[in-house]
């Protein structure tokens, strides 16, 4: 069966300080998709990264970066020097190959940031 | 440019009464369309899944339905509410491409329901 986990429930850093969101999964595709989504306190769900599983190459854009291990079946997220905005619910999400195959998400890490 | 509306916003309704929850996408045609759940403090459970014009899947029996009018529009609704139906509603659209390979959902502004 697929799987997501996000082992924290909560973080809370200062301002300015890095910060890594765990996330492991489990499946016995050999293809599938990887997501990462932040929730604001607005609630909307904001579309940051998708990865596919052939793409192990870790991805940085601005302060955000992804580590993508697959033989620890891990999508680690970091936030360089953290601010106030960052502050959200981040959820993993894994897909299968086809958009029949639905998205399983984790239980989300809420990330709070104060300055 | 791609956008999503929901509406209503917010809705406070009482236990047994109907409910009809709308989502539309523009600026795209033959998405495909999600409706997902969240529970206070919990993740997200997917309701049903469409990928075409009266093309419903059901993922979780319930009391709730679903259907798709139009190519673009995609409407949850409940005969009768129950205290169990609160929560945060929220569509998905993806786009449609003839590989069927998995796409981004991208995600509305969402209902927040209050069943009483």
């Amino acid at each position: 069966a697929q799987k997501v986990t996000q082992a924290q429930t909560e973080i809370s850093v200062v301002e300015k300080e890095d910060v890594t969101l765990d996330c492991v999964y489990e499946t016995r595709d050999t293809t599938y998709y990887l997501f990462w989504y932040k929730q604001p306190p607005s609630g909307e769900l904001v579309f940051l990264i998708r990865r596919n599983s052939f793409d192990e190459q870790n991805e940085i854009s601005g302060r955000y970066s992804w580590n993508f291990q697959k033989s620890t079946s891990s999508f680690n997220f970091t936030i360089t020097a953290s601010q106030v905005v960052d502050s959200a619910v981040y959820f993993c999400a894994l897909g299968g190959l086809y958009n029949t195959d639905k998205l399983i998400f984790g239980t989300g890490t809420r990330l709070q940031v104060f300055p | 440019s791609q956008t999503i509306h929901q509406w209503p916003a917010t809705l406070v309704q009482p236990v047994g009464s109907p409910l009809s929850l709308e989502c539309t996408v523009e600026g795209t045609s033959n998405p495909n369309l999600y409706w997902y759940r969240q529970a206070a403090g919990r993740g997200l459970q997917l309701l049903f899944y469409s990928v075409g014009i009266g093309q419903i899947s059901s993922e979780v029996p319930q009391n709730l339905s679903a259907s798709r009018p139009q190519d673009r529009q995609f409407i949850l609704s409940s005969k009768k509410l129950l205290l169990s139906d609160s929560g945060f509603y929220l569509c998905a659209w993806s786009a449609w491409w003839d590989t069927g390979y998995q796409e981004t959902q991208y995600f509305g502004p969402g209902t927040r329901l209050l069943v009483l």
